[in-house]
């Protein structure tokens, strides 16, 4: 089992382009979620899914946008980026929501300048 | 005020000792805590859950305080591998939404 995995680890944006952060498990695992990184702060969700063409927003959404076709697929498209999405960004996993372990996937460094 | 409160640190603490860690939540209707470990520029991964009666896993022992709405960890004997990062997690309104502590840095020295 490669367990939780993204892509890319790493990326540079100028203000204003869009790209698509990549996550995908192969645990069956129905709940995916993503999160945002910054110093000094907890890890907070920006949108999640339940389940094949099910997602919802959390904390932070604005910017972002996700969509979840296939069970283990769950892509997080940056619409037009800002230099405020600088972050570290990670994708997690459970069996079926928060009162499950968490997996997650090894991160990606974003910088928007 | 924070909906997950943690003391940033770092503690700094000797191969050895005992040390504990606190966090506080604000929503009375959590059911759901936990401790995580993030090591330096790595993802999360699940220390242990926390459950009402309290709860041990071999060095580590982690206890919940409904009436004061704080979790603890304390870890006995701690090991150089033990230097990381310690997340509070406590769920949210719904089953679908976790809150974060920022995390407590821990730096065991030889």
């Amino acid at each position: 089992n490669a367990g939780v995995t993204q892509t890319p680890k790493f990326q540079v944006l100028k203000t204003g382009q869009s790209m698509t952060l990549q996550c995908a498990q192969d645990m069956n695992h129905e709940y995916m979620s993503w999160y945002r990184q910054d110093p000094g702060m907890g890890l907070r969700l920006i949108h999640y899914s339940v389940g094949a063409g099910i997602t919802d927003q959390g904390e932070v959404p604005n910017g972002y946008n996700v969509s979840r076709s296939t069970t283990e697929d769950f892509p997080l498209r940056l619409l037009s980026a800002a230099p405020s999405q600088t972050s570290v960004y990670f994708c997690a996993s459970s069996m079926a929501g928060t009162a499950y372990e968490q997996y997650f996937g090894p991160g990606t460094r974003l910088t928007v300048t | 005020r924070k909906e997950v409160e943690q003391d940033p640190g770092p503690f700094n603490v000797p191969e050895g000792a005992t040390v504990a860690f606190n966090c506080t939540y604000s929503n009375s209707a959590s059911q759901s805590f936990f401790w995580y470990r993030q090591d330096c520029r790595k993802e999360p991964k699940l220390l242990m859950s926390v459950y009402s009666s309290g709860n041990e896993d071999g060095r580590f022992t982690a206890q919940l305080n409904r009436a004061s709405q704080y979790i603890s960890l304390l870890i006995r004997d701690s090991k150089l591998s033990d230097s990381a990062t310690y997340l509070c997690v406590v769920n949210g309104d719904s089953n679908y939404q976790l809150i974060w502590g920022a995390g407590t840095k821990l730096i065991i020295k030889p």
